[in-house]
């Protein structure tokens, strides 16, 4: 399977504990992007790498959330102290960066629950 | 603000008949659009796309028209099928801020037998 791949799929969490979700992205894409989608929206951006270097982060994305893509492979996003309105689908999406290459293909999604 | 609507949270169409989803931006630095499906429980699913030098794209069952001065995009589904019933996402990227995208709210399509 060559597509995007995040762990978990799920993650149920009490409120106040940290947790960690990861993408693979697909292979030769270097351009990796975080979403995170509540129910009856569409997906917020959260933040976008291009290769290791993180380039732009939303508003959306507090102090308590960090994003990291070392060496440029895998992404790991943690949210620290979570809170219930934390619970949400986070996707994660990965492009060539190519010119006229602009189309994103998104993983399964993690579905974070906050009790 | 809601840079990217789609007005229309549902949509009911006959097996074999056509089905239009709109999409309306207002955002003129977007310069690119794409449309996804989403199945329950998944991730979106790139469909189609289209880039602002153009006004329709076609592949397959499936055309996106774009119009420009009214900030307008249509996707075009024909002949519509039940494993179309999902919910599809517009969405719009300005290609000169890194590609990310912008999403509408979705429309509910159901392709009814």
């Amino acid at each position: 399977d060559t597509g995007v791949s995040q762990d978990p799929r799920h993650k149920i969490t009490k409120r106040g504990q940290n947790v960690t979700f990861r993408c693979d992205p697909i292979s030769e894409h270097n351009r990796l992007y975080w979403y995170r989608q509540t129910l009856g929206q569409g997906p917020e951006f959260l933040t976008y790498f291009q290769n290791e270097a993180q380039l732009e982060k939303s508003r959306l994305l507090s102090d308590r959330f960090s994003a990291e893509r070392p060496k440029g492979s895998f992404s790991t996003l943690e949210i620290q102290r979570t809170e219930q309105g934390d619970s949400a689908m986070y996707l994660c999406a990965s492009s060539s960066g190519q010119f006229g290459k602009t189309e994103a293909f998104f993983g399964q999604g993690t579905r974070l629950t906050v009790v | 603000d809601q840079q990217v609507k789609q007005n229309s949270p549902s949509l009911s169409v006959q097996e074999g008949r056509i089905s239009i989803l709109n999409c309306d931006y207002t955002n003129s630095m977007f310069d690119y659009f794409l449309w996804y499906k989403k199945y329950p429980a998944e991730g979106p699913t790139f469909l189609i796309s289209i880039s602002s030098i153009k006004d329709k794209n076609e592949d397959g069952r499936f055309t996106v028209f774009l119009n420009k001065s009214a900030k307008h995009l249509s996707l075009h589904i024909v002949p519509s099928q039940p494993g179309d019933s999902a919910v599809y996402f517009c969405a719009a990227a300005d290609t000169g801020g890194g590609n990310k995208l912008t999403f509408g709210t979705g429309t509910q399509l159901k392709v009814e037998l």
